[in-house]
């Protein structure tokens, strides 16, 4: 397997664009994860899914921000406008449940500038 | 008070130095630790996993946790100037899928 694959890697944009990142989990893993990386706050976890339904958004910031997963090997975040506070590296990960299964996979982050 | 607390170092040691990396939790229910490593600009990756206590060993990385006292170690023997990295616990419990992380330990061996 190809692991978690994230795209794109790298984004610049100006404030007030759309911004959508895109995640493609391990085949089988039925928990993906969204998480944000920045200096201050660390790993921040965003959302996660849960055999394609969303289970737990309370660590989305604000409105701005929607997370999909229209099947079991595609995600997206998408930030709607985006701002410089925003950016940071997002990370999509992704994993099994069950007993010596749950650990989590990552991907290789999409770093976001919001100029 | 956070679930995990990690001391964000930096811890800068010479090459051939014996490293070691700490976490205390609060949460009891934690069943599952985790080490991860994570170059710069790149995705933590998973180091070490253990299930409950005990000690695990994998070459030159072991992994202690010590449920009693809710805090779990990673020890790294004869440290290599390419174990400088960032090096992240995390830990989940047996009731639903939340992984919790610590902020990450920063450390550079110096050749």
């Amino acid at each position: 397997d190809a692991g978690v694959i994230q795209s794109p890697r790298h984004e610049v944009t100006e404030m007030g664009q759309e911004v959508t990142l895109r995640c493609k989990p391990i085949s089988g893993h039925d928990y993906l994860f969204w998480y944000r990386q920045t200096m201050m706050r660390g790993l921040e976890l965003l959302i996660y899914f849960n055999n394609n339904v969303p289970i737990d958004d309370s660590g989305m910031p604000e409105d701005r921000f929607s997370a999909k997963m229209p099947n079991a090997s595609f995600s997206t975040l998408k930030i709607q406008p985006s701002e410089p506070r925003d950016s940071a590296v997002y990370f999509c990960a992704s994993s099994l449940w069950g007993p010596g299964a749950n650990v989590l996979t990552f991907g290789a982050g999409s770093r976001l500038t919001v100029l | 008070q956070k679930e995990v607390e990690q001391d964000p170092g930096p811890l800068s040691v010479p090459e051939g130095a014996i490293v070691s990396l700490n976490c205390t939790y609060s949460n009891s229910a934690f069943q599952y630790f985790m080490w991860y490593r994570q170059y710069s600009r790149k995705g933590p990756e998973l180091l070490m996993y253990t299930y409950s206590s005990g000690n695990k060993e994998d070459g030159r990385f072991t992994a202690q946790v010590d449920k009693s006292s809710k805090y779990i170690s990673l020890f790294i023997r004869d440290s290599q100037p390419s174990d400088s990295a960032t090096y992240l616990c995390a830990m989940s419990a047996n009731t639903g899928n939340q992984f919790y992380f610590g902020t990450g330990t920063s450390l550079t061996v110096i050749p």
